[in-house]
């Protein structure tokens, strides 16, 4: 284990549903992430916090909505997703938002817009 | 934007063999770097890292190489087990001269070890 956790594992909605991913990190870290996996492609970051700041929003749709309440706990709020959103979300933590510092993953959420 | 890539998509080696996984990326400011190990149905999970301060860096069974005149990056297995099996992503951090520094992940290698 990584001492990051997420859920729901796996989660199928419509695109007119509105859902919840949470994650949660145990490490003591300062930064989170949230990344979307596609398959045979990059990683994407999607959202950064530090310090439960948002520092990053990589250019993501509104239909995401990323909340960050306190260090420990990170939300990835869906509503009217397209089925092209359909991916493994994955969220991750570190020390700090430099990039020097090792990021540790959760399982992911996986996915499925209908 | 994002540099790293994988020279190959897939690699099969027999159990007890090295293996030999190849990144390249083309941004010079890059400063430092990770392999990440996702076996199927997880998240990444950490192997081993190195700072552009460095061209050789060893773990447990894994050697990383740094070759900043081409731009080239590999991680080597040795005695490849099955529990080795799984897709191998490295990362780079551009250096942005600020706190803002980001994680850039290549496509991934899928090692298959067989018997």
């Amino acid at each position: 284990e990584t001492g990051v956790t997420q859920t729901p594992r796996h989660l199928v909605m419509g695109m007119t549903n509105k859902k919840s991913l949470k994650c949660e990190q145990h490490l003591g870290h300062n930064a989170m992430y949230w990344y979307k996996q596609s398959a045979k492609k990059p990683l994407e970051l999607m959202f950064v916090y530090n310090f439960k700041e948002q520092t990053e929003n990589n250019s993501v749709p509104s239909r995401f909505s990323p909340e960050c309440p306190n260090s420990s706990h990170l939300f990835l709020h869906l509503h009217t997703l397209q089925p092209e959103d359909s991916a493994l979300y994955l969220c991750a933590s570190s020390q700090d938002t430099g990039g020097t510092y090792e990021q540790y993953f959760g399982p992911g959420t996986r996915l499925t817009v209908t | 934007g994002e540099s790293v890539g994988l020279h190959l998509p897939t690699l099969s080696v027999q159990e007890g063999d090295n293996s030999i996984i190849n990144c390249a990326y083309s941004n010079s400011a890059s400063d430092y770097f990770i392999w990440y190990k996702q076996e199927s149905g997880k998240g990444p999970q950490f192997i081993i890292d190195i700072r552009s301060n460095m061209d050789k860096r060893q773990g447990q069974r894994v050697t990383v190489l740094l070759n900043k005149t081409v731009k080239h990056l590999s991680l080597q297995i040795a005695a490849t087990q099955p529990g080795d099996s799984a897709v191998y992503f490295c990362a780079e951090n551009i250096d942005r001269g600020s706190t803002l520094g980001r994680l850039y992940f290549g496509r991934g290698t899928q090692l298959t070890v067989w018997p």
